[in-house]
């Protein structure tokens, strides 16, 4: 079955620094795509950035970077230049072949501070 | 902004009553998927809609039923309530084409079942 890991329940990170949140993931399937989602205390869940596991680059889009190892199976985000309106909880998901069904795990709260 | 948007925002209902929420979508996009998320944890997938038919639906038993309409509104009802429903129950609507990276997900409705 596919499953996702993320093994830090909190992070804390200075404004300005740059931070790594992990996420590990286990699945069989040779097509797969990871996702990292947002969720501020408003609940709304924040498309991030995605990661298909036919893509030979690290996806990147602005200040979030994906660090995708394939054969670890990990796709670990990292912010860079932390600001205090990235304090929220981040899910990474991973969508199951031939549908739009996402499998998330428990998530990271991330507090930055100045 | 996603351009979902969920109602109502808080719900408190007894175990054994009936609830319905509702999610407008965007307009043109033609599947939506409901997700309930418990407190602490990542979203759990209860099922999607593509036009209009249930197109995949996860772990959540037949108490849990949904609709789509044609105006890109949706709705999950819940039948007989129990306490363990008590969680933020999220709307996502896509685009389905061949190659679709994001969900875009609505606020949620926090239900709270006592």
């Amino acid at each position: 079955a596919q499953k996702i890991t993320q093994t830090q329940p909190g992070m804390f990170v200075q404004e300005k620094e740059a931070v790594t949140l992990d996420c590990t993931y286990d699945t069989s399937d040779p097509s797969y795509g990871l996702f990292w989602y947002k969720q501020p205390s408003s609940g709304e869940m924040i498309f991030l950035i995605y990661q298909g596991s036919y893509d030979q680059q690290n996806a990147t889009e602005g200040r979030y970077s994906l660090n995708f190892q394939k054969a670890r199976k990990s796709a670990n985000l990292v912010i860079s230049a932390s600001q205090l309106g990235d304090s929220a909880m981040y899910f990474c998901a991973m969508r199951e072949r031939g549908t739009d069904k996402l499998i998330f795990g428990t998530g990271t709260r991330l507090q930055v501070f100045p | 902004e996603t351009g979902v948007t969920q109602s109502p925002t808080h719900l408190i209902k007894t175990r054994g009553q009936q609830v319905t929420l509702r999610c407008s979508s965007q307009s043109g996009h033609n599947t939506v998927s409901w997700y309930q998320q418990a407190l602490g944890q990542g979203p759990q997938f209860i099922f999607q809609y593509y036009r209009e038919e249930e197109n995949g639906r996860g772990n959540f038993p037949p108490r849990f039923s949904g609709l789509q309409f044609p105006n890109y509104s949706s709705e999950l009802n819940v039948n007989a309530l129990e306490l363990d429903d008590s969680a933020l129950y999220l709307c996502a609507s896509s685009v389905k084409d061949g190659r679709n990276e994001k969900l875009f997900f609505g606020s949620g409705t926090q239900l709270s079942v006592l």
